[in-house]
């Protein structure tokens, strides 16, 4: 099976301060990870990805991730916060693995965090 | 390029009235997921597809049924509203090795009165 633990589900930062968004993942297999925003009344758009190549990421709008074995982690950094950075994050697993009748042909979703970004 | 499209965008119903929501992609996606999301609850899977022609419950079926029309279609449907439906819900897709996440859509945002 694999599930997402998201760490704070409400993180404030002000203006112009790193962001740190914490994300604990749990996999019997190989793990594809996801970074996900979704701004007010929109969809889920997708900021980066973890598929077994480097496991330091960079995405969109300056975010960057860092994929941790050791610690299951895959937390989403951004050196600067912007007040457009304002949003609903979430971290998401899944994997290439089809293990008959599991989960693992999923993508299975964190319960979100919610960046408010202060002037 | 539309991507991957949802309707209607918004939809109030009566407890017991039915409804079907449609979502089509352009994408070639195999795979297509419906999911729901709950303020707290994240997104929950209700049903997926992994490809044409086959569908497959996810977390939290009951009360929904779903049709995979051909590649580009998969619907939801709810056959009888309850108050407990009210919810956004995402329709989204995926190659079948989820290598590049899911593409989603805008959502429908439905109350059940």
């Amino acid at each position: 099976a694999q599930s997402v633990t998201q760490l704070g589900s409400h993180v404030s930062v002000s203006e112009g301060a790193l962001v740190l968004l914490r994300c604990n993942y749990s996999s019997s297999v190989p793990p594809y990870l996801f970074w996900y925003v979704q701004y007010p009344n929109q969809g889920l758009q997708l900021l980066l990805k973890y598929t077994s190549a480097a496991t330091l990421v960079k995405g969109i709008n300056g975010f960057e991730a860092e994929f941790k074995k050791s610690e299951t982690s895959f937390h989403l950094t951004k050196p600067s916060a912007h007040m457009s950075d304002a949003a609903e994050y979430f971290c998401a697993v899944t994997s290439s693995l089809n293990a008959g009748g599991t989960s693992y042909g999923k993508l299975t979703f964190g319960q979100g965090t919610i960046l408010t970004v202060h002037p | 390029n539309a991507g991957v499209t949802q309707t209607p965008k918004f939809q109030v119903l009566k407890t017991g009235q039915s409804m079907t929501l449609q979502c089509a992609q352009d994408m070639n996606h195999n795979s297509m997921y419906w999911y729901r999301q709950d303020p707290g609850m994240g997104l929950r899977l209700i049903y997926y597809s992994a490809s044409e022609g086959t569908t497959d419950k996810g977390e939290v079926p009951n009360g929904y049924n779903v049709s995979r029309l051909n590649k580009r279609e998969f619907s939801l449907r709810l056959e009888s509203a309850a108050p407990s439906q009210t919810s956004v819900y995402f329709c989204a897709t995926s190659t079948s090795d989820r290598r590049n996440g899911y593409t989603f859509g805008s959502g429908t945002r439905l109350t059940v009165v």
